[in-house]
């Protein structure tokens, strides 16, 4: 089955920098990457994702990027502001199965 | 819209006692649902999922067990309460046109 991994598992920054999580995936037929932002006594809630048919994709502050050849993706926050402090999920899954693999969290603090 | 509704938020049980969360999704048919775990400060751990009525798949054995008794219905029980079962229990939904996760907003369990 798939594996996900995702580094690092805690993150401190300063408002204003940027923040970037990385993750690895084993299953090459994994083709949907998304990235789940949970907030404290919250259920994660979908940030942004991206197919495998697309290299980058970015949303204002928030990219994300996929090398399929080296199975991997990263997340990447710019201008950090507190209300970013939470733990930050990948995930892949094939779509078609829509089992999804998650990665184990990385909790970001950004330091006012 | 599509939406989905899990309760109840918080719930204090002792050890011994029986459980029963219910997830209802709304605004959409024939979705495959999903039971998680997370322990305090950990990741996401799959329990249950189900592709229909009365289709149920465990990930991990346990002291747990879910039912579907209708399609938009997700129930998870025990009958006999751990102190192990404490955790953060999350339900999910996908279809298959979106692929794209929902969680509800959780119950936070404490068996005392």
């Amino acid at each position: 089955g798939e594996n996900v991994e995702q580094h690092p598992s805690t993150l401190s920054v300063q408002e204003g920098d940027s923040a970037v999580i990385k993750c690895t995936y084993s299953d090459s037929a994994s083709n949907y990457f998304p990235w789940y932002k949970q907030e404290l006594g919250k259920g994660p809630q979908l940030i942004i994702d991206i197919r495998s048919n697309v290299g980058e994709k970015k949303d204002q502050r928030i990219a994300v990027t996929l090398n399929k050849t080296a199975k991997h993706f990263s997340l990447h926050i710019t201008e950090t502001q507190p209300e970013d402090s939470a733990v930050y999920f990948c995930a892949a899954s094939r779509n078609t199965g829509n089992q999804f693999y998650f990665g184990t969290g990385t909790s970001l603090t950004v330091i006012p | 819209s599509q939406t989905i509704h899990q309760w109840p938020a918080t719930l204090v049980q002792p050890v011994g006692s029986p459980l029963s969360l219910e997830c209802t999704v709304e605004g959409t048919s024939n979705p495959n649902l999903y039971w998680y775990r997370q322990a305090a400060g950990r990741g996401l751990q799959l329990l249950f999922y189900s592709i229909g009525i009365d289709q149920i798949s465990s990930e991990v054995p346990q002291n747990l067990s879910a039912s579907r008794p209708q399609d938009r219905q997700f129930i998870l029980s025990s009958k006999k309460l751990l102190l192990s079962d404490s955790g953060f229990y999350l339900c999910a939904w996908v279809t298959g046109r979106s692929a794209r996760y929902t969680f509800g907003s959780g119950t936070r369990l404490t068996v005392v």
